[in-house]
């Protein structure tokens, strides 16, 4: 069974520079999570897809973050402007569904470094 | 609000010996608790989960974890440690609607000593 799929795997930045993000969730998983994880924390959750629905984005600043999920599969992560606090990396994850707790499966994730 | 607190950010343990990372959590309700580990470069991968009944787990790679809810707790144990087992472990409950929603601790360094 292939895993969570992201890209790039690295990506440096200027700040004030646009930037995206992209994942494919394994196949048949209803539920699509990005998550940021700051150097020497844990991953914090931007926002929680149940198919192409958005069921939790409480904690995705707005102003500059967004992100979609067309057709409920893929989805795509945008940073605009970035600023230098977005450096980062960006884990996407998927389960099964999110009505239940099943076990969040994560992708590699993308380094972000904005200079 | 859940929070999570994991104690030690690095603990050093010679190849052999045992092993006991902290948890403490924070939540209102009956906690859905996950131990996940993330070796450089590479994503977090599950090693055991407690959502209800008996309060010892046990996991994948050797580990096991105690669910003590009068101590809001949940410490991860290995009996004996090996080299590969170096990474960084996170601890984090669930909440949310259907306690999909989780909360991590900063996490804790593991390194192995020969």
């Amino acid at each position: 069974e292939a895993g969570v799929a992201q890209s790039p795997r690295y990506k440096i930045i200027e700040k004030r520079q646009s930037v995206a993000f992209w994942c494919n969730p394994i196949s048949g998983h209803a539920t699509l999570y990005w998550y940021q994880q700051i150097l020497g924390q844990g991953p914090k959750l931007l926002i929680q897809f149940q198919n192409n629905g958005v069921v939790d984005d409480s904690q995705l600043p707005k102003d500059r973050f967004s992100a979609e999920r067309l057709k409920g599969v893929d989805s795509t992560l945008k940073i605009q402007p970035a600023k230098l606090e977005d450096s980062a990396v960006y884990l996407c994850a998927s389960s099964l569904a999110g009505g239940q707790v099943y076990e969040q499966y994560f992708g590699p994730g993308t380094r972000l470094t904005v200079t | 609000a859940q929070s999570v607190t994991q104690p030690d950010i690095h603990i050093t343990v010679s190849e052999g010996a045992s092993l006991e990372l902290r948890c403490n959590y924070s939540y209102g309700a009956t906690p859905y608790l996950f131990w996940y580990v993330q070796s450089p470069g590479q994503g977090l991968q599950l090693l055991l989960k407690y959502f209800s009944g008996d309060t010892l787990v046990q996991g994948i790679k050797g580990f096991e974890a105690e669910f003590k809810r009068s101590q809001s707790s949940f410490n991860l144990r290995k009996p004996s440690v090996h080299w590969s087992d170096a990474a960084e472990y996170f601890c984090a409950v669930g909440a949310g609607s259907g306690y999909s929603t989780l909360t991590f601790g900063k996490g804790t360094m593991l390194l192995v000593s020969p």
